[in-house]
Formats: C-alpha cells, structure tokens, sequence
C-alpha cells in the first residue's frame, strides 16, 4: 500500500519567513497529493492541493510542487503569520481512494 | 462547498458499553464514505471504507466485529463502537466522497469518544 513520509515533525519559523513541508510517497498510482492544516480538535481543513498532472500550483501564500519521477511534493508557505501555526498533513490517494496521511508537521510562527 | 456532518460531537461513555457515531452528507451523495481514528498528536489513520450498500473494507488491524459500520444510504454512515475500552477513547473522522467529486473528500467535524 502508500506510504506517506513527511519532515520535518516539528517546524519553528520567525513571524514573515517562510516555511517548507516536504513530503514522498511510495505508490506510482497516487495522483491526488492534498495538504490539510488541523487545529487542535478540529477536522482537517484543505489548503491546498495538486493533481498528477500538473507540477506546481499556487494560492496566495501558499504554493506546492510535485515532483512525480521522485515521487515527493512540498508545501511552501511564504510571509509566515501568527495565524499559520497548527499542524499540517501531507496526503496522498487515488482519486475516489482513502487518503494516506503523513505523521504531521506541527508548525510554530513566533511573532 | 460540500458539507458532511457527524453525530454526537463528544461523548462519553463506561467501559463495556457501545456508541454509535453517525456521518451525514448534507448536500450531496456520498458513495464512499471513510472512518479515520486520530490519537492525541498522532496522523490520522484509515480505519475502513465504507461504500453504499455493500460492505465495509476494514484495513489491517481494525477489527470488524468490534467497529461495526454500517452505509446503509447514499447520505448515512455509521460506526459503532462495541465493547468500548479506554484504548478506544480517541478523535474519530468520517470523510466522505461523491461520484461528482474528481478528487476532493469531505470531512466531518469529528468525535471525540471518552470511555471510562
């Protein structure tokens, strides 16, 4: 089956840097790689996400590539706020499959 | 958007006894519906899938007699947990996918079970 490895686990950032979420997969038939911010006690909600087809897709502040020969896919988000800290999945699936989650970065933006 | 629901949003209950979590598609129709289990700052972790009408997948490890789900509609899935321990006690996920769908699933708020 998938296997979703995701890093760094923990990820501290100066108010307006920007951070980096790296993230491979294992199975060539992954095409859908959506990335969820989760706080605590809450449903993950989507951020952003990107099909097999295309490399890179942007929104705003936040960004992701993919790289399919290597099988991994970032998560960039720029000018970092307050507001960003949470944890963050990484995910991969088939389209119409059940998703398979990293273990999470959990994100700090210190002011 | 797509909005899933999920029923009750907290409960607790003794040891011994069983729950059961609803997961509602309020407007669209879900034929595939998934149970996730997340342990406190721990990933999300599939536990099975559900399609409509037919029976559940349980992924290795889970066990099917003990979470027991039921997709008995196209808008309606639910897990029960039987026999409930305190190991059970965790953050339970529904997701929810729609053949209009390409790729994107729907999560419901979850349920934070408690058993004592």
């Amino acid at each position: 089956g998938e296997n979703v490895e995701q890093h760094p686990s923990t990820l501290s950032v100066q108010e307006g840097d920007s951070a980096v979420i790296k993230c491979t997969y294992s199975d060539s038939a992954s095409n859908y790689f959506p990335w969820y911010k989760q706080e605590l006690g809450k449903r993950p909600q989507l951020i952003i996400d990107i099909r097999s087809n295309v490399g890179e897709k942007k929104d705003q502040r936040i960004a992701v590539t993919l790289n399919k020969t290597a099988k991994h896919f970032s998560l960039h988000i720029t000018e970092t706020q307050p507001e960003d800290s949470a944890v963050y999945f990484c995910a991969a699936s088939n389209s119409g499959y059940a998703l398979n989650f990293g273990k999470g970065t959990s994100l700090l933006v210190t002011p | 958007g797509a909005v899933v629901s999920q029923h009750p949003s907290r409960v607790i209950c003794k040891s011994g006894t069983s729950v059961k979590i609803e997961c509602r598609s309020l407007d669209f129709q879900a034929t595939t519906m998934f149970w996730y289990r997340q342990f406190p700052k721990q990933s999300l972790m599939l536990m099975a899938t559900s399609n409509e009408g037919s029976k559940a997948t349980y992924e290795q490890g889970v066990e099917k007699d003990k979470f027991l789900i039921n997709h008995a509609s196209l808008t309606l899935s639910t897990l029960t947990v039987t026999s409930a321990h305190p190991e059970d006690s965790s953050f339970y996920i529904c997701s929810a996918y729609g053949t209009t769908f390409n790729y994107e699933q729907y999560f419901g708020p979850g349920t934070r079970l408690t058993v004592t």
